[in-house]
């Protein structure tokens, strides 16, 4: 059973701080990572993806893998009160199906 | 503009009855997919499809069907075997000869049972 977990929050963070999202996963074959955000009542969007240990800035965001650990984080500097959102982490693998977490809900309090 | 698009919006359904979710999309994009997503939890797959004329079940396809008759249309009916369809619905796709799979989502179709 591929598995990806997130911590379960809800986190607040802040204004101006920086919020930290995590997510572990189980099936090392997984290849690709995903980070969405989703705002109550919509769509996810993707805002960040990777695939190589290490780290990938975009913006505010960094995502960082670390495949012998089995773990990929995001990390939002700079919080304001339009990051809070649900934030989905996805993995994929060779049969290139996501499998999602059940998504970290993050507040920035201004 | 480029994108994904599923209607209605919301919708309504009667015990017993099926019902037909709209997905279409002009990005050229090879694969489409279905999720269903229930309050708190995050998104479980229901069927998806590589190209025309094929698709594989997912995660959760009892009591759903779906057709893949052009590339840019990929409808999910639910039909009255699904016993709790109440939940959001999401249509996403992507492009299959990147191994990278970067899935991109419509705007969703809110079903309720009545």
């Amino acid at each position: 059973q591929k598995e990806v977990e997130q911590n379960s929050g809800p986190l607040s963070v802040p204004e101006g701080a920086i919020a930290s999202l995590n997510c572990t996963y189980s099936d090392r074959g997984s290849q690709s990572f995903f980070w969405y955000r989703q705002y109550s009542g919509k769509s996810p969007e993707l805002i960040m993806f990777i695939y190589s240990n290490g780290d990938k800035e975009d913006g505010r965001f960094t995502a960082q893998l670390n495949k012998a650990s089995q773990y990929v984080s995001l990390l939002i500097r700079d919080s304001q009160p339009s990051d809070s959102a649900t934030y989905l982490c996805a993995g994929g693998g060779s049969a290139r199906q996501l499998t999602f977490g059940s998504g970290t809900q993050l507040t920035v309090l201004p | 503009d480029g994108g994904i698009t599923q209607s209605p919006k919301y919708l309504f359904r009667k015990e017993g009855q099926n019902v037909t979710l709209s997905c279409e999309q002009n990005l050229n994009h090879d694969a489409m997919y279905w999720y269903r997503q229930d309050p708190g939890q995050g998104l479980r797959l229901i069927y998806y499809s590589q190209i025309v004329n094929d698709f594989q079940k997912g995660d959760i396809a009892e009591g759903y069907s779906v057709s893949r008759e052009k590339k840019e249309s990929f409808p999910l009916t639910v039909t009255s075997a699904q016993k709790n369809p109440t939940a959001f619905y999401l249509c996403a796709s992507s492009m299959w000869d990147r191994g990278y799979n970067e899935q991109f989502f419509g705007p969703g179709t809110r079903l309720t049972v009545l």
